[in-house]
């Protein structure tokens, strides 16, 4: 079957870092998404990798490791608004994407 | 670019009643669109994916028959919840692909069924 798991929930401070790890397993793998999603809204894209490596887009990166299953979301300077979930997500070979449940990302001051 | 939008935004329909939700690409073509439907503090779950010109595709447990979808031209889909029900209420939320790697979405539609 296809599965992606992430954590459910983290707490971090503000100004701080965070990784929010994702491994997966699905039949098929044309790249891995990262969608931000505030609560009562639609998500928002984050990042897209197809190759191994990191990606670098400001405070935000995304690096992916294929032959592992791996993925994480590096969050740096942290602000109060990176506040929402954080949805994983891998398109397979049909190019459907396969979601993570997300991971609730809460910021204290 | 790449804007996708959802209407009604946000609808209340009483239960036993039809509503249609509609999806548009505004600045380009999509030849699929994704419907997702996500339950309060539950990730997204795809319901169908349509096809321009032909029928959709419905994923395991999702009743075709309830949920009719059309997907009539390259930058228009819609949804219909046929007979309403309050368990039918949730955040319905569609998505149109660019390419295959890229897949923007609308801002979403709150259903509520009373």
């Amino acid at each position: 079957g296809q599965n992606i798991d992430q954590p459910t929930e983290m707490t971090a401070t503000e100004g701080a870092i965070v990784q929010i790890n994702c491994t997966y397993q699905t039949s098929g793998f044309n790249g891995l998404f990262w969608y931000q999603q505030h609560a009562g809204e639609a998500p928002t894209f984050l990042s897209y990798n197809v190759l191994d490596g990191l990606e670098e887009k400001g405070r935000f990166s995304s690096f992916l490791s294929r032959s592992k299953g791996y993925s994480y979301l590096l969050l740096k300077e942290l602000q109060m608004k990176d506040s929402a979930s954080y949805l994983c997500a891998v398109s397979d070979s049909n190019y459907q994407l396969i979601w993570g449940a997300g991971t609730k990302l809460i910021i204290k001051p | 670019g790449a804007v996708v939008s959802q209407h009604p935004s946000w609808v209340i329909c009483k239960s036993g009643t039809s509503v249609k939700i509609e999806c548009r690409s505004l600045d380009f073509q999509a030849t699929t669109m994704f419907w997702y439907r996500q339950f309060p503090k539950q990730s997204l779950m795809l319901m169908a994916t349509s096809n321009e010109g032909s029928k959709a595709t419905y994923e395991q447990g999702v009743e075709k028959d309830k949920f009719l979808i059309n997907h009539a031209s390259l930058t228009l889909s819609t949804l219909t919840v046929t007979s309403a029900h309050p368990e039918d209420s949730s955040f319905y939320i569609c998505s149109a692909r660019l390419r295959e790697y890229e897949q923007y979405f609308g801002p979403g539609t709150r259903l509520t069924v009373t």
